[in-house]
């Protein structure tokens, strides 16, 4: 059973235009969000994260939005880069004390200069 | 600042051949540790964690184990390999504070090549 999921394996953008990747979760006790970034070969970056209690959160270039009631988040970076080429994956959390966290199967973003 | 190594980066090893993937944090204490694998085409599936010296909690059931030996030391071991093992072993870091929303940092990751 997934609790996270990308339904989007991949993407394809225009540099400088907006990229929009998407996640979806099943499990209502997940109350913290993080993306990170996968180059090959190399190990996650964690990106940027979100709380609950929050509906958006932004760092430069990147924000990520979460809709609680549709179970859905998602993370916006404008404007895109090639260097954004990457694969992305969203990340769940339940809460302060649970040291696990869920990830989805990732979304490969290539950026096309 | 804090820092988090693996090795070896690559490793090719023989079925039936036994495993030690080492990891490494500097700069923090008492961290949680974690494994992960990532199989190819596939997303992260957690192994082990643990969340202080000899405590470790398995995920999911297999040939693998780990130990922790020192604070901010965590090894990754198997005593006979399968061809399944193959794939990205990463191994992660957390603050491991009560209260504190998990945010997990990862190592550069070990490719093994199981044959």
């Amino acid at each position: 059973d997934q609790q996270v999921k990308q339904n989007s394996p991949s993407l394809s953008v225009q540099e400088g235009r907006i990229s929009i990747l998407n996640c979806d979760y099943t499990n209502s006790m997940f109350d913290y969000f993080l993306w990170y970034k996968k180059y090959p070969a190399e190990g996650p970056t964690f990106l940027i994260s979100i709380s609950s209690i929050k509906d958006k959160n932004e760092d430069g270039r990147f924000t990520v939005f979460l809709n609680k009631s549709a179970k859905h988040l998602s993370l916006h970076i404008v404007p895109s880069q090639p260097g954004d080429s990457a694969v992305y994956f969203c990340a769940a959390n339940s809460g302060a004390g649970s040291y696990q966290l869920t990830f989805g199967k990732g979304t490969k973003l290539s950026v096309i200069p | 600042s804090q820092t988090i190594h693996q090795w070896p980066a690559t490793l090719v090893q023989p079925v039936g051949s036994p495993l030690s993937l080492e990891c490494t944090v500097e700069g923090t204490s008492n961290p949680n540790l974690y494994w992960y694998r990532q199989a190819a085409g596939r997303g992260l599936q957690l192994l082990f964690y643990s969340i202080g010296i000899d405590q470790i909690s398995s995920e999911v059931p297999q040939n693998l184990s780990a130990s922790r030996p020192q604070d901010r030391q965590f090894i990754l071991s198997s005593k006979k390999l399968l061809l399944s093992d193959s794939g990205f072993y990463l191994c992660a870091w957390s603050v491991g504070l009560a209260g504190v929303r998990e945010t997990q940092y990862f190592g550069p990751g070990t490719r093994l090549l199981v044959l």
